[in-house]
């Protein structure tokens, strides 16, 4: 079946530090990806995006990376802030609906002062 | 402005009762989601509504659970003789444009429901 997951639960980084989260998919159909970060007691939020048409994509501090030959991706948030601690989830739309985005197990960025 | 709201926040079951889930959309958004969302766990798509049709229901768990949309903006979602499995965050989530995932939803807080 479809499913999206990622290497590893836990993150801790220090502060001021560089960041990578990655994730695993298994559909080498699916077309859009899409990193979330979810506060504990709040809903995910969206940080960015990458259609599978490009390798890399860059945002305020993240930068996205998608290598479709091995159905990997990963989100790299540069100079690591407290703020930025957070549940990160990254997510798929299959190829099978146009609605349905099917998220991840999340991993857990934890920020060392 | 306002973004999604849900309610109520935190809601507490005993086992066969029903309950029901309010998710307030941004104003003007075409789309709607649900999403039910384990403990320790990544959101699970339940059911999407482009306007007040519900177009895609394929992530219900079971006839107990029921949403509608009927006007196009306000959501409801039902559960039906509550088991201890449904416990869980129910997230909303809106979109201005027609179907996922080409525009960016924006989810609300979350309804936890702990089912006793």
């Amino acid at each position: 079946g479809e499913s999206v997951g990622l290497h590893l639960p836990t993150l801790s980084v220090q502060e001021g530090d560089n960041s990578i989260i990655n994730c695993a998919y298994s559909n080498s159909a699916s077309d859009y990806f899409i990193w979330y970060k979810q506060e504990s007691g709040k809903g995910p939020q969206f940080i960015i995006d990458i259609r599978s048409n490009m390798d890399k994509r860059q945002g305020q501090r993240v930068t996205v990376l998608l290598n479709k030959t091995v159905k990997h991706l990963s989100l790299q948030i540069a100079a690591t802030q407290p703020g930025d601690s957070a549940v990160y989830f990254c997510a798929e739309n299959p190829p099978s609906s146009a609605s349905k985005i099917i998220f991840g197990s999340g991993t857990r960025l934890s920020i060392r002062p | 402005g306002a973004g999604v709201s849900q309610s109520p926040r935190y809601k507490v079951a005993k086992r066969g009762q029903d309950v029901a889930l309010r998710c307030d959309p941004i104003s003007g958004h075409v789309s709607l989601f649900w999403y039910q969302q384990a403990l320790g766990q990544g959101p699970e798509f339940l059911t999407y509504f482009q306007n007040e049709a519900q177009l895609d229901k394929s992530g219900l768990p079971s006839d107990r659970f029921f949403a509608e949309r009927p006007e196009g903006s306000v959501s409801t979602l039902k559960i039906q003789r509550t088991q201890q499995e449904d416990s869980a965050v129910y997230l909303c989530a809106s979109s201005l444009g027609q179907g996922a995932p080409s525009y960016e939803q924006y989810f609300g807080p979350g309804t936890r429901l702990t089912v006793t």
